[in-house]
């Protein structure tokens, strides 16, 4: 099984500043394989990103994702006051699903 | 416009049997572009895969609970249902409804707004 570390824990960053995520794996991911969600406080989840790259309908172009290997990155270009979340990276890999624990962006 | 909605017993007691059902509207269970599937969250925790099916029956589950789940889909209801067998306080938790694409660049869209489960007697 693929073992997802999120890092850092937590991110707090004021309005506009530049945010980056990182998800590190313990083995090699596909780049077809990889998802980023999204989850505010109280909410389900929601997808952000997959395919490493591309954004889901209604994301805005403020978030791009990148990477490969074990290595990916969510980037938050601009942040705004609704980015406030925790942010989840996902991979697929021999039919099993892993998520990382997560990073919490705070908005300043 | 897509929704799932789950529904079930907010209480259940150790060692019995946790069931839930996922409602879908807005599309079938039987799309063939398509699986569906379970996610759990404990308590402000991190998110945890649970298992996926197939209007077919074909499932997929996590190695970590395969022997006490179960996923099964009922086309003429258009639902999906869990069943997780001999539950402890470890399985307290939000557990979500989600569609899978797994074609292409598989991903989780969208999900439910989950129910809380607790495991308590």
């Amino acid at each position: 099984e693929i073992v997802l570390t999120q890092s850092p824990g937590t991110l707090s960053l004021s309005p506009g500043e530049r945010a980056t995520l990182s998800c590190r794996a313990s083995q090699s991911v596909t780049r077809a394989y990889l998802a980023w969600y999204q989850q505010r406080p109280g909410q389900a989840p929601r997808l952000l990103m997959y395919g490493t790259s591309k954004r889901a309908t209604g994301i805005p172009d403020r978030f791009s994702g990148g990477g490969f290997g074990t290595d990916f990155t969510l980037t938050i270009s601009r942040l705004e006051p609704e980015d406030s979340a925790v942010y989840y990276c996902q991979q697929f890999h021999r039919s099993v699903w892993t998520f990382g624990l997560g990073t919490k962006v705070e908005i300043k | 416009q897509i929704q799932l909605q789950e529904s079930g017993p907010g209480l259940v007691k150790p060692w019995e049997t946790l069931s839930l059902t996922c409602s879908v509207s807005g599309d079938s269970v039987t799309n063939t572009d398509y699986y569906w599937g379970l996610i759990r969250q404990p308590p402000g925790k991190g998110l945890e895969w649970i298992g996926s099916v197939y209007y077919s029956g074909t499932t997929y589950y996590s190695p970590s609970l395969e022997s006490r789940v179960t996923i099964s889909v009922d086309t003429s209801k258009n639902q999906f249902s869990l069943n997780l067998k001999s539950v402890t306080a470890a399985d307290t938790a939000i557990y979500y409804c989600a569609r899978l694409k797994p074609q292409g660049d598989p991903r989780w869209d969208p999900w439910g707004q989950g129910i809380l489960v607790t495991v308590s007697s």
